[in-house]
């Protein structure tokens, strides 16, 4: 069955620090993944696509098919990216988006 | 474009009555989700709509919600009777197909007493 696992329900960094957010999925099709960014009692908004293969706010995400995974990077993080993050799984034959159930991360002066 | 338009931005009332929150969907988007998000339970689909039919209502939690799509930009999501237990912050999404990327509006944040 399909699946979105982020382990890390809270992450930590200083700024400055590099940062990862971690997500693996599972999924027998094709998939096609996404993150969406939360601020603080905002809508979520979608930070970037693995099909656009483009830098959103300083941030990227691979898509691994061999370790079926999608993780969020950020070589310097900043107070401005405190916030939760969701990663999303879609594909031909789901029907819809599946969520993780976010990471919350926080990014101290 | 104005985006996913939600109302009411806030809503409190007491346990027991009727709540009504609204959702106006991204012109030409064809496709319409409803979620809760809570401390607890995180984000949570209850119900999506692809065409004005609902698809899958299964994370609907109790026959005292219900959902409809009168036309093709509009929903509502309705709880009656509602409890304390419901309080939460509810979200409408559109898409234009039921794989695409997701609109979110800014969400209904519900205190019910």
């Amino acid at each position: 069955a399909q699946r979105v696992t982020q382990p890390e329900k809270l992450l930590s960094v200083f700024k400055g620090a590099p940062v990862e957010l971690k997500c693996n999925y599972s999924y027998s099709g094709s998939p096609e993944l996404f993150w969406y960014v939360q601020y603080s009692r905002q809508r979520l908004q979608l930070l970037l696509r693995h099909i656009s293969r483009e830098s959103i706010k300083g941030f990227t995400a691979d898509l691994n098919k061999g370790e079926t995974s999608f993780h969020l990077k950020k070589p310097f993080a900043q107070e401005e990216d405190s916030a939760m993050y969701y990663c999303a799984l879609s594909g031909s034959t789901l029907g819809r988006l599946y969520f993780g159930r976010g990471t919350q991360l926080t990014v101290w002066p | 474009d104005a985006g996913v338009i939600q109302s009411p931005r806030h809503e409190v009332t007491e346990m027991g009555q009727e709540v009504t929150l609204r959702c106006k969907l991204i012109s030409g988007h064809n496709s319409l989700f409803w979620y809760r998000q809570t401390m607890m339970r995180g984000l949570e689909l209850l119900i999506y709509f692809n065409n004005n039919v609902p698809i899958d209502d299964s994370g609907m939690p109790e026959d005292r919600f219900s959902a409809k799509m009168p036309n093709a930009s509009f929903s509502t999501l309705k709880i009656q009777p509602s409890e304390p237990r419901d309080s939460a912050v509810y979200f409408c999404a559109s898409s234009l197909g039921q794989n695409q990327p997701q609109h979110f509006g800014d969400g209904t944040r519900l205190s019910i007493l």
